[in-house]
């Protein structure tokens, strides 16, 4: 299995909602990213895991709080989100961090809609 | 700030031209230059740079870094319709983990 799997492909939530995104690989990789894509722009990352404890946090809004329950899975929890935190939300794995540099495993993404 | 700059950031090309895609970076303590391929959804990895004037190929894309002048390229050959996607290029620096991206080629290649 050489691919990174993410649920739901698409989301519209309500600003009032809670709801999760999930992320799940079985390369046996170490390190698990969040990435969050606007239209027309490039990924701008929002979290590092390291062996399930987080690395990274590129000072986002706490509405956004990651969760690594275990080294496969990667959730993050939405709650009171804007409109403007619509966009595209790429999961990405590698074998560690140090080398999350030689070609991270993308997943498909999930397309957010805050309503 | 790590930056990534490319250009252009259109092209519109017929099938069989060539096209050159440029990438120049500017991060702290660098360790490697990356390009993806961003058709609807996730970016597709092509290739992973770390030295000098050594070049990459894979069919009709290469790709090749210039450490001294902070920049890099990718080639297409006889290009293809399936080639139409965003390219992007990004660069790994002092923060372990972290890639910075450069906003991407729109490329668009007609029939």
């Amino acid at each position: 299995d050489t691919e990174v799997t993410q649920t739901p492909k698409h989301l519209v939530m309500g600003m009032t909602n809670k709801k999760s995104l999930k992320c799940e690989q079985h390369m046996g990789h170490r390190a698990m990213y969040w990435y969050k894509q606007k239209a027309k722009k490039p990924p701008e990352l929002m979290f590092v895991y390291s062996y399930e404890k987080l690395s990274i946090n590129e000072s986002v809004p706490s509405r956004f709080s990651p969760e690594c329950p275990n080294s496969s899975l990667l959730n993050l929890h939405l709650h009171a989100l804007q409109p403007e935190d619509s966009a595209l939300y790429l999961c990405a794995s590698s074998q560690e961090v140090g080398q999350g540099d030689y070609g991270y495993t993308f997943g498909s993404g999930t397309r957010l809609t805050v309503v | 700030e790590d930056k990534v700059v490319q250009s252009p950031l259109s092209l519109v090309v017929h099938e069989g031209d060539t096209v050159t895609l440029n990438c120049s970076y500017e991060v702290t303590n660098f360790r490697s230059l990356l390009w993806y391929k961003q058709e609807k959804k996730a970016p597709t990895f092509l290739f992973m740079l770390t030295s000098s004037g050594i070049e990459k190929k894979s069919g009709r894309l290469s790709s090749i870094l210039d450490k001294k002048e902070l920049f890099s390229i990718l080639n297409i050959t006889a290009t293809q319709t399936g080639d139409s996607a965003v390219y992007l290029c990004a660069a790994g620096g002092t923060s372990y983990g972290k890639l910075t991206f450069g906003q991407g080629t729109i490329l668009t290649v007609h029939p």
